[in-house]
């Protein structure tokens, strides 16, 4: 049973739509984190948060917007996509950043399409 | 840049032992990571080494060698429920995973 979970499950949108994505921690960790998945290709890192304040921002294009309120929740919000930002999107928590070992635990994932 | 290889698909017949190598070449090394993932569902966590040599957990082990960049997981008595796909992660730093593509396996009655 996974403590992350992510809704929308499935979204598809057009590519003049503003839509969000939401991910919410049931584990009490502080870092929280968004990766795209596409088909083939490793997952890449988009944004980190630890304690609701952003750390790394992997060259995302600004129609991409990350928000985290507070350390349960984090946010993506989405506007003027393309059809090649089609992908399922992950969100991952961690007890911190730093540590020897500290496991990443993922949601279950958006499934975006943009038309 | 991060390079994680491995291959892309492996098929095993139920009850046998696949091995899924991984090779990386990074900036840094923090540890390895392996995770497992169900078509439409979380990446969920399998093993970590961060020192050399070989980690077991049941069915699962998992192997580092740090000098040759070198990794592999391997599943003993495969079941149906195996057939997933399985990711290698490597931290290059305090936090950061670069990921290879993942490897598809099929698991055969």
């Amino acid at each position: 049973e996974t403590g992350v979970t992510q809704t929308p499950r499935h979204l598809v949108m057009g590519m003049t739509n503003k839509k969000s994505l939401k991910c919410e921690q049931h584990l009490g960790h502080n870092a929280m984190y968004w990766y795209k998945q596409s088909a083939k290709k490793p997952l890449e890192l988009m944004f980190v948060y630890s304690l609701e304040e952003r750390v790394e921002n992997n060259s995302v294009p600004s129609r991409f917007s990350p928000e985290c309120p507070n350390s349960s929740h984090l946010f993506l919000h989405l506007h003027t996509l393309q059809p090649e930002d089609s992908a399922l999107y992950l969100c991952a928590s961690s007890q911190d950043l730093g540590g020897s070992f500290n496991e990443q635990y993922f949601g279950p994932g958006t499934r975006l399409t943009v038309t | 840049g991060q390079n994680i290889d491995q291959p892309t698909e492996m098929t095993a017949t139920e009850g046998a032992i696949v091995q899924i190598n991984c090779t990386y070449q990074t900036s840094g090394f923090n540890g390895l990571f392996w995770y497992q993932q169900h078509a439409g569902e979380a990446p969920t966590f399998l093993s970590y080494n961060v020192l050399d040599g070989l980690e077991e957990k049941g069915r699962f082990s998992s192997f580092l060698s740090r000098s040759k960049g070198y990794s592999y997981l391997l599943l003993k008595e495969l079941q149906m429920k195996d057939s997933a796909s399985y990711l290698c992660a490597v931290r290059d730093g305090d936090y950061k995973l670069s990921f290879g593509a993942g490897t598809t396996v099929t698991v055969r009655a």
